[in-house]
């Protein structure tokens, strides 16, 4: 079954650091691009970071220089650091497979995580 | 960055109703645009992705139209799975933005 599993997320201090993780079952991060949205408490979905197009990395400017996509190979996963948290870093946060069609260079996110929660408070 | 505002912000509809979902984007995305369902502490789902094509299990029901700036997501006849709310995404240019959602509503 193709399928992203969440882990990594819970309570952080501002200005501190937290990870996540979507670990992949069914393929192969190493074959994929992958992206990054969060959805803060009331709020609608928020692309925060990318790898895509050769594997190169893209970020929303709120988060550029804070957030770090990468992924592990050797452990089929897809990773996403927060640095210096703020408290609208609150969210859910999920991962996706994307998909680049070859001829159009479409995106589109087709396997979702259930998403890990991040929660910034002093 | 492409704005994407979408209208109405939520709607109350019956079951078996046809509701139109608006999309605008403030430049020309060409046909660079995916609609997404989601439901309350789920993941999101993909239903149409460029150039109208039906994401895995979609349902023949949701239809999506549109170019340029202007784009629609019609579900024929509302079950009662369809409600949720319901977001567009343009793929155009990085960074991807949303529109800020549709709630679908039980009548």
């Amino acid at each position: 079954e193709v399928r992203l599993v969440n882990s990594g997320g819970g309570l952080g201090r501002p200005g501190g650091s937290l990870s996540i993780s979507c670990a992949a079952t069914g393929f192969t991060v190493s074959d994929n691009y992958f992206t990054w949205v969060r959805q803060a408490p009331g709020m609608g979905l928020e692309w925060v970071a990318g790898i895509y197009r050769g594997y190169n990395t893209f970020y929303a400017d709120s988060v550029r220089g804070r957030f770090t996509i990468s992924r592990d190979i050797s452990r089929n996963t897809v990773h996403l650091q927060i640095k210096g948290l703020r408290d609208d870093d609150t969210a859910i946060y999920y991962c996706a497979r994307t998909v680049m069609t070859p001829e159009d260079y479409y995106y589109y996110m087709d396997v979702w995580g259930e998403g890990s929660t991040v929660f910034v408070s002093s | 960055d492409i704005q994407m505002t979408q209208s109405p912000s939520s709607l109350s509809a019956s079951l078996g109703d046809r509701i139109t979902i608006t999309c605008r984007a403030n430049q020309s995305i060409s046909n660079y645009l995916n609609w997404y369902q989601h439901k309350p502490g789920k993941a999101p789902k993909l239903l149409i992705s460029p150039p109208f094509t039906m994401g895995s299990g979609v349902p023949m029901r949701f239809r999506g139209s549109g170019s340029g700036t202007d784009f629609t997501l019609t579900i024929t006849s509302l079950q009662a799975e369809d409600f949720a709310t319901y977001y567009c995404q343009q793929n155009f240019h990085t960074p991807w933005t949303f529109g800020q959602g549709t709630k679908v509503e039980i009548k």
